[in-house]
């Protein structure tokens, strides 16, 4: 398995434009998580999956920011419109459900 | 609130010393542990774990050891190499599953050769 496969690695856009982070998971794992990388918070959770359901969001910092989880295959976290604070490394990881979770290499989100 | 604290977020050590770094935790209801290591432009790759019910884990050079009165753990390396600079991260699960990691804020080890 290639693992936790996430695009872009890099994505550089314009304040306002909308960005969308794309995440390909472990195949079998039931369960997918978003997290955010800072300097000040360090690895913070956005929103997890359960079998492609969605069971918490109350990390997402604001309404601008959505994830969607189509298939087992496949999430996408979207911020819209993009802020310069936005600017962080975004990761996306997959388990079975119980003890450790693959991360993607994750993408790196510059908002000027 | 964060539930893991890392407070160390840098840690020097010579190559061959042992390193240790330390992870203290708030939620008691916490009862599975796990250390990460990241590389600069790469995602966390697990590194060792331990159950609640132990208060020790070995896996070559890598020892995580737990108190759970203290709501400690802390990981041990040794002989520190120049390979281990990394980023580690402390993380912490509740039951009964399906529940997501969560991760202190990282300790920067620096083995210098």
């Amino acid at each position: 398995d290639a693992g936790v496969i996430q695009s872009p690695r890099h994505e550089v856009t314009e304040m306002g434009q909308e960005v969308t982070l794309r995440c390909k998971p472990i195949s079998g794992h039931n369960s997918l998580f978003w997290y955010r990388q800072t300097m000040m918070r360090g690895l913070e959770l956005l929103i997890y999956f359960n079998n492609n359901v969605p069971i918490d969001d109350s990390g997402m910092p604001e309404d601008r920011f959505s994830a969607k989880m189509p298939n087992a295959s496949f999430s996408t976290l979207k911020i819209q419109p993009s802020e310069p604070r936005d600017s962080a490394v975004y990761f996306c990881a997959s388990s079975t459900g119980t003890g450790e979770a693959f991360f993607g290499q994750g993408t790196r989100l510059t908002v000027v | 609130d964060q539930q893991v604290k890392q407070n160390s977020p840098s840690l020097s050590v010579q190559e061959g010393r042992i390193s240790i770094l330390n992870c203290d935790y708030t939620n008691s209801m916490f009862d599975y542990f796990l250390w990460y290591k990241k590389y600069p432009a790469e995602g966390p790759t697990f590194l060792i774990s331990i159950s609640s019910i132990k208060d020790k884990n070995e896996d070559g050079r890598f020892t995580v050891f737990l108190n759970k009165s203290a709501k400690h753990l802390s990981l041990h390396i040794v002989p520190s190499q120049p390979g281990d600079s990394a980023v580690y991260f402390c993380a912490a699960e509740r039951p009964p599953g399906n529940t997501p990691l969560v991760f202190g804020k990282g300790t920067r080890l620096s083995v210098i050769a």
